[in-house]
């Protein structure tokens, strides 16, 4: 079955602090795993992705890391700022398909 | 501003009354994608072309729904006889053969 579960639903943290947003899926055969992220009113813009064959991936302030026996990922915002407040949705891709989430709001008190 | 536009942003009609949504890729783009979002949700695949050539449709992509994109260029969304439940963000995306994916602002659709 073609399905990603994000949680948590919402996400509350303090300026400085880390966001730790956790998917899952199902279907052993997704091999992108993207990260978007997107503000009111907009649409999603692409954040980090990485591919099953990598355990971690780094792009300044974030993180992806992928546990592939467990079949789960997760992002990692280090200090992170008001700015990155936003809704942040896992993604996975078989093919030309991508598979969201349901989304994590993302609010960092300044 | 990822370069993909959309047309209209907003848009509000009556059940029963006929919308097309209208989005423009990214020129050297061959691939293009809708999806429907509703609120609190992700994105939802409907379908999407290649070049000229629409290769994937949804379950979720009742006889109400078509599009097209005619020239490989731009491509339009058009919902028949719409209903309530169509109410939702129709979002728009492009990409060259299957890299990154770049989603346009999107056309939100309330169905009165």
């Amino acid at each position: 079955q073609q399905q990603v579960k994000q949680s948590p639903q919402s996400l509350i943290v303090q300026k400085g602090g880390i966001s730790i947003i956790n998917c899952a899926y199902e279907n052993t055969a997704f091999d992108y795993f993207p990260w978007y992220q997107q503000f009111p009113g907009k649409g999603p813009a692409l954040l980090i992705a990485i591919r099953p064959d990598v355990s971690e991936k780094k792009e300044g302030r974030f993180t992806i890391s992928f546990n592939k026996s467990a079949k789960q990922f997760s992002l990692h915002i280090m200090d992170s700022q008001p700015g990155d407040s936003a809704t942040y949705f896992c993604a996975a891709s078989l093919g030309d398909k991508i598979i969201f989430g349901k989304g994590t709001r993302l609010h960092i008190l300044p | 501003d990822t370069g993909v536009s959309q047309d209209p942003r907003h848009k509000i009609t009556k059940r029963g009354q006929n919308v097309t949504f209208r989005c423009d890729p990214i020129s050297e783009h061959n691939r293009l994608y809708w999806y429907r979002q509703t609120l609190g949700q992700g994105p939802e695949f409907l379908t999407y072309f290649q070049n000229e050539a629409q290769l994937e449709k949804s379950r979720l992509l009742s006889d109400r729904f078509s599009a097209e994109r005619p020239k490989g260029s731009f491509s339009t969304l058009e919902i028949q006889r719409t209903e309530q439940g169509d109410s939702a963000m129709y979002l728009c995306a492009s990409s060259r053969l299957q890299e990154t994916q770049y989603f346009g602002p999107g056309t939100r659709l309330l169905v009165l």
